[in-house]
């Protein structure tokens, strides 16, 4: 079955880089996701990755993934205070649409 | 009102209540999720609506019973919770569902979910 690893906490300082790291099992996904969760709301889509690619930046986030090792992983560069929060990576796989599996969310909190 | 709203925000409830979780979206989007978040856990998927049909129950216990009149509205019926039960329950919607259709159909929007408490 589907199964979506991540680490339960992060702490950074300001300014500081931050990377999050996600682990998956099922060799078939489409897509892998970075949903981001502010206190007191939903998940809000941050950035996604399509399989056959193994990098995207946009403007402070870079993903990587690392297809053979199924490791993704979401860098935020210069975090600020208002990047504090928790972090999901999801994935769809090929004949389940748009089924997301979630991990359990990183809680990451900015130190000044 | 835009995006996708759910109320009431929080709720307290007693093992033998029976209440109702509402969501609405006003997007235009054709399917509508239930999901429970637990801390330290994964997001579970409970229940999946396309076009106001059911096509994912996750195994949910019927103490928890959707309801999708239409397209735009999505309820959750509770009846004899366990204090397990207790967590932020989040709805979300997409355009499409089962297409494959990358992120642009297949994004899920979220609500700011219901924070139930089952004493």
């Amino acid at each position: 079955g589907e199964d979506v690893e991540q680490s339960l906490f992060l702490s950074v300082r300001e300014g500081d880089s931050s990377v999050i790291n996600c682990t998956y099992t099922d060799s078939s996904s489409t897509y892998l996701y970075w949903y981001k969760q502010e206190p007191g709301a939903g998940l809000q889509l941050l950035t996604y990755i399509f399989s056959n690619m193994d990098m995207k930046q946009d403007q402070r986030l870079t993903v990587l993934l690392n297809k053979k090792d199924k490791h993704l992983s979401l860098r935020i560069a210069d975090t600020q205070t208002g990047d504090s929060a928790i972090y999901f990576c999801a994935e769809s796989t090929t004949g389940g649409g748009n089924k997301l599996t979630f991990g359990t969310g990183t809680q990451l909190k900015v130190e000044l | 009102e835009t995006g996708v709203t759910q109320t009431p925000r929080h709720l307290v409830m007693g093992m033998t209540n029976k209440k109702s979780l509402k969501c609405e979206q006003h997007l235009g989007h054709n399917a509508m999720y239930w999901y429970k978040q637990s801390a330290k856990k994964p997001l579970e998927l409970m229940f999946v609506y396309n076009f106001k049909e059911q096509t994912e129950n996750n195994s949910v216990p019927s103490r928890f019973s959707p309801e999708c009149p239409n397209s735009s509205h999505l309820f959750l019926h509770l009846h004899t919770l366990q204090p397990e039960d207790s967590a932020l329950y989040l709805c979300a919607s997409s355009q499409g569902y089962g297409l494959a259709g990358g992120p642009g159909v297949d994004e899920q929007f979220f609500g700011p979910g219901t924070r139930l408490t089952v004493l």
